[in-house]
């Protein structure tokens, strides 16, 4: 299938917000995820958005989708240097039941 | 509630044997997907069961294949391992088709 792209770094200080990229592929997909994974671990659902909203807010956490241009993006406030790990960007398209991830994208936080 | 379970959490294993994995979804979930996670290639859809029946598959070899119990609990098998099978396994379980997925913990396959 087509790549769901993300940047793959991002570094900050503690205590800047993180705003991370991403662009997905299929105009059909319904549900649009952001996991986070640390080292060792399997996947965590951060949040989701619905692709009839254009926003979501969930504590620390916000998710902007533009439908026209296909991008998403999770914007952590406040970010920790806990919050340090992969973040993966998925899309689920109509057409079936898996999802289609990106690359990742590594977040370091420096104190 | 319980998360998704996953046995074993690793796991050495020698090219042409065959491995199992098992995953236990989250109570009341039916959906049970299976994804394959490498450095090179990042996460990949193996195959997606709901209700025992395998509804979706991935572009992967003959030599992966998987079933769901009637509890929902789902394995994997893969065959005649090859070095490239070494992975992390990433098993999800979710209520329905479009629900969002639960990740459990994964099983690290070392072929050697």
């Amino acid at each position: 299938g087509e790549d769901v792209e993300q940047s793959l770094f991002l570094s900050v200080r503690e205590g800047d917000s993180s705003v991370i990229n991403c662009t997905y592929t299929d105009s059909s997909s319904t549900y649009l995820y952001w996991y986070k994974q640390e080292p060792g671990a399997g996947l965590q659902l951060l949040t989701y958005i619905f692709s009839n909203m254009d926003m979501k807010q969930d504590q620390r956490l916000t998710v902007l989708l533009n439908k026209k241009d296909k991008h998403l993006s999770l914007r952590i406030a406040d970010t920790q240097t806990g919050d340090s790990a992969i973040y993966f960007c998925a899309e689920s398209p109509n057409s079936g039941y898996a999802l289609n991830f990106g690359k990742g994208t590594s977040l370091l936080v420096t104190p | 509630k319980a998360g998704v379970t996953q046995t074993p959490r690793y796991l050495i294993k020698t090219r042409g044997q065959q491995v199992t994995l098992s995953c236990s979804p989250i109570s009341g979930h039916r959906s049970v997907s299976w994804y394959q996670q490498t450095p090179g290639q990042g996460l990949q859809f193996l195959f997606e069961y709901f209700s025992e029946t395998q509804r979706n598959k991935g572009n992967f070899p003959g030599r992966f294949s998987g079933r769901q119990f009637s509890n929902s609990r789902s394995e994997m098998n893969v065959s005649t391992l090859e070095l490239g099978d070494s992975a992390l396994y990433l098993c999800a379980s979710s209520l329905g088709a479009t629900s969002e997925q639960y990740f459990g913990p994964g099983t690290r396959l070392t072929v050697t």
